[in-house]
Formats: C-alpha cells, sequence, structure tokens
C-alpha cells in the first residue's frame, strides 16, 4: 500500500466521545486526504492537506477536523462522535495534487453505537 | 458542482467476455479522470487513468475512452479474468479545485470462471 498506514484498522466506539484516526506515510508525499467510503456513496474528501500545517476542507467536513504537524502524519479527528459517522475512512497520499495518482491506505473501519 | 454518476452498480461476465462501466460527469472544466480497483478489505488502486486531452487509452487488457463533448467516460476490461472481480471507480478533477477529486458511486464486477 505504497508505504501507508493506518491506525487503529477497526474501532466501536460511543456516540459523544471523541476519536483520532492517524494516517502515517514513508513516501514523503506533499499531498495527504482523508476520505469516507459508505455505501452508495463511493469515497468522499472529508479533508486533505497540501504541506504540513496547511489543510482545508473537501465536500463532507463537518463533524471533523485535522491536523498535519509533521510530513508523515495526518491526524483525523471526530470531536464528537455520532452515529452518521460509523464508516469506513481511507487516507490516502500524492505528489501531484488533485490531478494525480493517489495511492490508499488499507483503511480504517470505525462504529459508533 | 462537480457530479459524477457510474453504471452498472452491479456486473457479472463470464471469464474470457468483456466488460465496460460508463460515468458521465458534470463540470465541463474536469481533465483527469482515473480509475481505481478495489479489492475486498483494501483501499482503491488506481488501474488506469486519462486526460482532458487524450481520447483513449490503453494498458494490456485495459482501455479508457473519454467523450468530452458528451462528457462521459468508460472503462473497457478484455479477456476477464476471476482476478478483475472487484469494485472498481471512476473518478474526475481538475487542477484548480484541490477539493474536487469526486469518485463515482462503484460498480461491482463478478467474473464467473
Amino acid at each position: 500500500d505504497a508505504g501507508i498506514t493506518q491506525s487503529p484498522r477497526h474501532k466501536v466506539t460511543e456516540t459523544g466521545t471523541p476519536v483520532t484516526l492517524r494516517c502515517h506515510q514513508t513516501e514523503n508525499h506533499r499531498y495527504m486526504y482523508w476520505y469516507r467510503q459508505d455505501p452508495g456513496h463511493g469515497l468522499r474528501l472529508i479533508h486533505y492537506s497540501y504541506g504540513v500545517k496547511d489543510t482545508d476542507k473537501g465536500e463532507v467536513s463537518d463533524g471533523y477536523s485535522v491536523s498535519r504537524s509533521k510530513t508523515e502524519d495526518f491526524l483525523l479527528t471526530l470531536e464528537s462522535a455520532t452515529s452518521s459517522q460509523t464508516s469506513v475512512y481511507f487516507c490516502a497520499i500524492g505528489s501531484g495534487g488533485p490531478t494525480d495518482t493517489q495511492y490508499f491506505g488499507p483503511g480504517t473501519r470505525l462504529t459508533v453505537l | 458542482g462537480e457530479n459524477v454518476e457510474q453504471h452498472p452498480s452491479t456486473l457479472s461476465v463470464q471469464e474470457g467476455d468483456s466488460a465496460v462501466i460508463k460515468c458521465t460527469y458534470s463540470d465541463s472544466a474536469s481533465n483527469y479522470f482515473p480509475w481505481y480497483k478495489q479489492e475486498l478489505g483494501k483501499g482503491p488502486q488506481l488501474i488506469i487513468d486519462i486526460r482532458s486531452n487524450v481520447g483513449e487509452k490503453k494498458d494490456q487488457r485495459i482501455a479508457v475512452t473519454l467523450n468530452k463533448t458528451a462528457k462521459h467516460f468508460s472503462l473497457h476490461i478484455t479477456e476477464t479474468q476471476p482476478e478483475d472481480s472487484a469494485v472498481y471507480f471512476c473518478a474526475a478533477s481538475k487542477v484548480t479545485s484541490y477539493d474536487k477529486v469526486i469518485f463515482g458511486p462503484g460498480t461491482s464486477l463478478s467474473v464467473i470462471p
């Protein structure tokens, strides 16, 4: 998976609790992305980063925040998890922006009860 | 904003037959169209892409065609094999919009031995 790891791989949590997902890359790529995957919706962009401390919103950013303090790490935080955030979350990396290849991690399955 | 539709949602073919998946997009400014393959339990992987200055691209058994006038693009897989069974996603993006990598809802392809 192109030097991308995600942790945890599976998590079950309760409504209202904070959750942080981590994406770690060893490729030194500039761009990092967080997507969620839900049946019938494909992949939807939550947030992305175009450099250390440079982040911006995607199409489904409400309820999520991100941080990137190092090139290799991109954190996704659900401040107060809701059942609608039950999903599979994928991190992706790329070197060339939105019109270049993205390499996806193995995913994190999050269940919010 | 950009909207990507994908058909069919499921597709079953006999081994050795061809498979075709079609996508349409709404934003005429989109200029990059990748196709990703996702095997069960894994993250998506790029299999082929095409840019708006090209009408067709081929890589062994896989080809993609683009019709900019009609705003649709298609994935063609010839001589299908059981290992082609997966979910395929099309996507559309443009260089000026980092937050606009829009994926289609996916097509589940089953190749029957």
